[in-house]
């Protein structure tokens, strides 16, 4: 089956550094998607990567390695608004996106 | 302002009735979705749409149904809802299906069904 993991819960402090890890199992791989979600709100596109390596975007990066079934996204300079869930999707062989659960990062002053 | 719209914001719906959720995109995007989420748990793809006029079945179809006959609408009829159907539902778009297609997400609809 096809299967995508990432932490439930995540806690950190503002002005801090946090590594949100995603790992998948799926049928084929076209690319792999990070978004981000507030509560009571829509899902909206943070990152895209389909080659290994990190992509960077200001103060968010993420990183991939498709031998390894393995993502993380990176998120700097935290800010109180970064609290939100953030969910790692994998696009299948049949272009399909298969979701993680999500990740609730929950930000500390 | 282009976007994607959904009706309605939310409802509650008796066990039985027929049911139908409204996504409309300004965007011309070729491909829209629906998924619905629930706690714990993915996203989960009920039904996409590649291009207008043509419709496929996503992870959970079953006791829905959709139609694209044009670019910017792709209704979803619940047609006797049960109370496994309570979710929140979100219709998505993007430009094509493929690789690097983004999806936007409309506001969602929360749909309780007793």
């Amino acid at each position: 089956g096809q299967n995508i993991d990432q932490p439930t819960e995540m806690t950190a402090t503002e002005g801090a550094i946090v590594q949100i890890n995603c790992t998948y199992q799926t049928s084929g791989f076209n690319g792999l998607f990070w978004y981000q979600q507030h509560a009571g709100e829509a899902p909206t596109f943070l990152s895209y990567n389909v080659l290994d390596g990190l992509e960077e975007k200001g103060r968010f990066s993420s990183f991939l390695s498709r031998s390894k079934g393995y993502s993380y996204l990176l998120l700097k300079e935290l800010q109180m608004k970064d609290s939100a869930s953030y969910l790692c999707a994998v696009m299948d062989s049949n272009y399909q996106l298969i979701w993680g659960a999500g990740t609730k990062l929950i930000i500390k002053p | 302002i282009a976007g994607i719209t959904q009706a309605p914001t939310s409802q509650i719906l008796a066990a039985g009735r027929r049911m139908t959720l409204r996504c409309t995109q300004d965007m011309r995007h070729n491909a829209m979705y629906w998924y619905r989420q629930d706690l714990g748990l993915g996203l989960r793809l009920i039904h996409y749409s590649n291009t207008a006029g043509t419709t496929g079945k996503g992870e959970v179809p079953d006791g829905y149904s959709v139609s694209r006959a044009n670019t910017d609408d792709f209704p979803l009829t619940l047609a006797s809802a049960v109370p496994s159907q309570t979710s929140v539902y979100f219709c998505a778009s993007s430009v094509g299906h493929t690789g690097d297609n983004e999806q936007f997400f409309g506001p969602g609809t929360r749909l309780t069904v007793l």
